[in-house]
């Protein structure tokens, strides 16, 4: 199966400033990329799909990049609903596979 | 505007039969190019995919639950089902149910449900 591993773990980040989130994979999963949200009691929303496609209604200050094995969501200016769980998962091939989790923090 | 609403038993008990449904409304489950899909989070930790099945009723598992898991659709009620036989103390999660179109990721997702084995 293909293992997904984001970095880093948690991110302390003080509002306004800007999260850089890294996920890469063991094999190329070529765009087929998706990125969730996860608050707190909360199911996962999606965010990202195909690498750097915005789900409806995603503010633009999310954004993702990246093909193959590696890939980067950037948060421009976070607002404090942003702090939340993010999740990368591919589904490029069976089965599909997230990756463990970085948590954005406040710092 | 498409929901979909876990349910089933809260606790189960060890060596038993975890089965939940998930009903989904404000759309057909027959609806092309769709994968209905389960996935499960243990208390504290982070997402599993479960397993899916297709529009035309193919299904596709994780390796790692694939002898224990069945998941199918009755369009009659407009709704999937997830079973998961014999199982043990690390199948405690929420379990949440998902529609995953061909080529995207997870779109829509149930609240989940949290199941508990314990006897």
């Amino acid at each position: 199966e293909i293992v997904m591993t984001q970095s880093p773990a948690t991110l302390s980040v003080s509002p306004g400033e800007r999260a850089t989130l890294s996920c890469r994979a063991s094999e190329s999963v070529r765009s087929y990329l998706a990125w969730y949200q996860q608050k707190p009691g909360q199911a996962p929303s999606l965010i990202i799909s195909g690498a750097s496609t915005r789900a409806t209604g995603i503010p633009a200050r999310f954004s993702g990049v990246g093909s193959g094995t590696e890939f980067t969501l950037t948060i421009s200016s976070l607002q404090s609903e942003d702090f939340a769980v993010y999740y990368c998962q591919q589904f490029n091939k069976w089965p599909l596979t997230f990756g463990g989790g970085t948590k954005v923090e406040i710092k | 505007q498409l929901q979909l609403q876990e349910s089933g038993p809260g606790l189960v008990k060890p060596s038993e039969t975890l089965s939940l449904t998930c009903a989904v409304s404000g759309g057909p489950i027959s609806s092309s190019n769709i994968y209905w899909v389960w996935i499960r989070q243990p208390p504290g930790e982070g997402l599993e995919w479960v397993g899916s099945i297709s529009y035309s009723g193919s299904t596709y598992y994780n390796p790692s639950l694939e002898s224990r898991v069945a998941i199918s659709v009755d369009t009659s009620k407009n709704q999937h089902s997830l079973k998961l036989t014999s199982v043990t103390a690390a199948d405690t999660a929420v379990y949440y149910c998902a529609r995953r179109p061909f080529y995207y990721g997870l779109d829509i997702w149930g609240q989940g449900t949290m199941v508990t084995v314990s006897s």
